[in-house]
């Protein structure tokens, strides 16, 4: 059962667009949810994070948004750049003990010149 | 300041092999995990640690052991290696607080023949 899911593969955009990713979540104890960026031959870095108790955080060209009815999470990224190309991670997890993460499948941002 | 760094960065195996994956962080953070990456199925945890001397199983944990002799070391051991454990392994640490994102090192590239 995936409790995490990014139903998108892949998404290409072109550069100076706005770029969305996408993930579902069917777990209602998920509190706390993250988005991850990750080249080639690296470890995923951290991007951005939400709690449950917000439905919108900003930072820079990135911005989260949670539906927590819906359960759903989007990634906005304005504007694209040719160095967003990489491959997202949805994360979520609860606000107790060791807060163990579960991932979405991934979607692999192509941003195009 | 390195953060999370992990040894070896590629290895090839005979299917009945045994080798040991380190994790070494200097970041001073309690928690400690494993995760590994297969095409198309995003991040799962294996085993993880709240503390030096505690290890727990996460959701894909047979055929790997686990130990946490000290805080700045977590190590992942694979008994008798299976085709099947031909992965990406990436070791992640995170501090106590809960809005807190975990750190991921760079992986380890693991072919099991």
């Amino acid at each position: 059962d995936q409790q995490v899911k990014q139903n998108s593969p892949s998404l290409s955009v072109q550069e100076g667009r706005i770029s969305i990713l996408n993930c579902d979540y069917t777990n209602s104890m998920f509190d706390y949810f993250l988005w991850y960026k990750k080249y080639p031959a690296e470890g995923p870095t951290f991007l951005i994070s939400i709690s449950s108790i917000k439905d919108k955080n900003e930072d820079g060209r990135f911005t989260v948004f949670l539906n927590k009815s819906a359960k759903h999470l989007s990634l906005h990224i304005v504007p694209s750049q040719p160095g967003d190309s990489a491959v997202y991670f949805c994360a979520a997890s609860g606000l107790q003990g060791a807060q163990k993460l579960v991932f979405g499948q991934g979607t692999r941002l192509t941003i195009n010149p | 300041n390195a953060g999370v760094t992990q040894t070896p960065k590629f290895r090839v195996l005979k299917t009945g092999q045994s080798m040991t994956l380190l994790c070494a962080q200097d970041m001073n953070h309690e928690y400690m995990y494993w995760y590994r990456q297969d095409p198309g199925m995003g991040l799962r945890l294996i085993h993880y640690s709240v503390g030096e001397g505690t290890t727990a199983k996460g959701e894909v944990p047979d055929g790997y052991n686990v130990s946490r002799l000290k805080k700045q070391n977590f190590l992942l051991g694979l008994e008798s290696a299976a085709p099947s454990q031909t992965s990406v392994y990436f070791c992640a640490t995170k501090g106590t607080e809960v809005f807190q994102p975990q750190h991921f090192g760079d992986g380890t590239r693991l072919s099991i023949l």
